[in-house]
């Protein structure tokens, strides 16, 4: 079955207690990103990456970084979070930058 | 950047009535527009999307039109059914290869039986 998958679900965790959210496509797409989504703001583009070690940042990058390593793989890293990082996070992938996205199942995470 | 707004943020409506949700973009360069519906606990999935080359976009109950020239684009569901019910999001994309799409704030459609 064609999915994103992310990991945790649901986390919760201390400021500045560094973290990692995986994220894993099994379509063999290029393009990955993370969003974030906040009441009223929809979902803003964190980061995003077009092929193995290519990545850029999106609108919001402050406070996160992320690797690609392998095309399969896109983790989010939190090396310090803080409690205005509390938010709903979602992985996505598509073939190409117009394609359809696929997301993920989201993280729920809150920074206390 | 793009910047894409979107109303109304909540949508009530009748089993049976139509409901209309409309987006407005910013960059005219933008020419992919994709509309996602989130239900509760899950991830955002493509239900339609339009291309700038196309004004109209039909899918069973669902459409979608393009207005180019009022940087303006609608999301039009017939014949609404409670498992309509879910959050749905506008989005924009420039068709470049970075910033892959920019997304609307949202609209909490409700359904009533």
């Amino acid at each position: 079955e064609a999915q994103v998958t992310q990991n945790p679900r649901y986390l919760i965790t201390v400021t500045g207690k560094k973290l990692t959210v995986t994220c894993s496509q099994n379509m063999n797409h290029e393009y990955m990103s993370w969003y974030r989504q906040d009441p009223g703001l929809g979902l803003r583009q964190i980061y995003y990456s077009m092929n193995v070690e290519v990545t850029d940042k999106g609108d919001v990058p402050e406070g996160y970084k992320v690797s690609r390593k392998e095309k399969r793989n896109f983790p989010l890293i939190l090396e310090s979070p803080s409690p205005n990082q509390t938010s709903l996070y979602f992985c996505a992938s598509s073939f190409s930058y117009r394609g359809e996205a696929f997301f993920g199942q989201g993280t729920r995470l809150t920074v206390v | 950047g793009e910047n894409v707004e979107q109303h109304p943020s909540t949508l009530s409506v009748q089993e049976g009535d139509s409901a209309v949700i409309k987006c407005t973009y910013s960059d005219s360069a933008s020419n992919y527009f994709p509309w996602y519906k989130q239900e509760l606990g899950k991830g955002p999935q493509l239900i339609i999307d339009i291309r700038s080359n196309v004004g109209e976009k039909k899918d069973q109950r669902i459409a979608v039109t393009l207005n180019k020239t009022a940087k303006h684009f609608s999301l039009h569901i017939t014949e609404t059914q409670p498992e309509d019910s879910a959050v749905y999001f506008c989005a924009a994309s420039l068709g470049n290869a970075g910033n892959m799409l920019t997304f609307g704030g949202g609209t909490r459609l409700m359904v009533k039986p």
